[in-house]
């Protein structure tokens, strides 16, 4: 059963242009939401994480949108750039359980010049 | 720091060798876990550790174990390699939330 679903599974978007990523949880127990962010031949990097006490985490080009309603979360990269092609997963896990993160399936971002 | 280190960095099996993938944090993290990621899952969780000599399962723990002697290093143990077990290796350690990844293994199992 996957508990974290995550959407594009490719995505291509031009220099400046949104890169929007999408991910859907199913346990409400989940309070803690990063994204993380690798390249190729590296392991993930945590690229910005949030709660579900606020509805917006931005953090440079990079923010969260959080709908705890929806049990849904997204990243938005704004004036995306060649160097952030990557694939980005996001994740969750609860609190005393930090050590089960789980992840989606991933989105291989790629930002064309 | 060095961070998360592991070795080898890649690695190739036949059906039913056995090899250790090696792991060493030097950030005095309490908690180490290893992943495994295949194309269109994610990461995966095997097995855990929340301190020295303490470990516990993941969601996919079959045919790999682990322990901890020291809080540096937490080895991951294939006994008898299978197909099956073909993928990305990565070692995280956390203190927090936030998990720090190794670079990985690519095991190949033929």
């Amino acid at each position: 059963q996957q508990q974290v679903k995550q959407s594009p599974q490719s995505l291509i978007v031009q220099k400046g242009g949104i890169s929007i990523i999408n991910c859907a949880y199913e346990n409400t127990a989940f309070d803690y939401f990063p994204w993380y962010q690798q390249f190729p031949g590296k392991g993930p990097a945590l690229l910005i994480a949030i709660r579900p006490d606020v509805s917006e985490k931005k953090e440079g080009r990079f923010t969260i949108s959080f709908n705890k309603s929806a049990k849904q979360f997204s990243l938005h990269i704004m004036d995306s750039q060649p160097g952030d092609s990557a694939t980005y997963f996001c994740a969750a896990s609860y609190s005393g359980g930090y050590n089960k993160l789980i992840f989606g399936a991933g989105t291989r971002l790629a930002v064309h010049p | 720091n060095a961070g998360v280190t592991q070795t080898p960095k890649f690695q190739v099996l036949k059906t039913g060798q056995s090899m250790t993938l090696q792991c060493a944090q030097d950030m005095n993290h309490e908690y180490m876990s290893w992943y495994r990621q295949d194309p269109g899952m994610g990461l995966r969780l095997i097995h855990y550790s929340v301190g020295a000599g303490i470990t516990d399962q993941g969601e996919v723990p079959n045919g790999y174990n682990v322990s901890r002697s020291t809080t540096e290093d937490f080895p991951l143990r294939l006994l008898s390699a299978a197909p099956s077990q073909t993928s990305v290796y990565f070692c995280a350690s956390r203190q927090g939330p936030e998990q720090y990844f190794g670079p990985g293994t690519r095991l190949t199992v033929t």
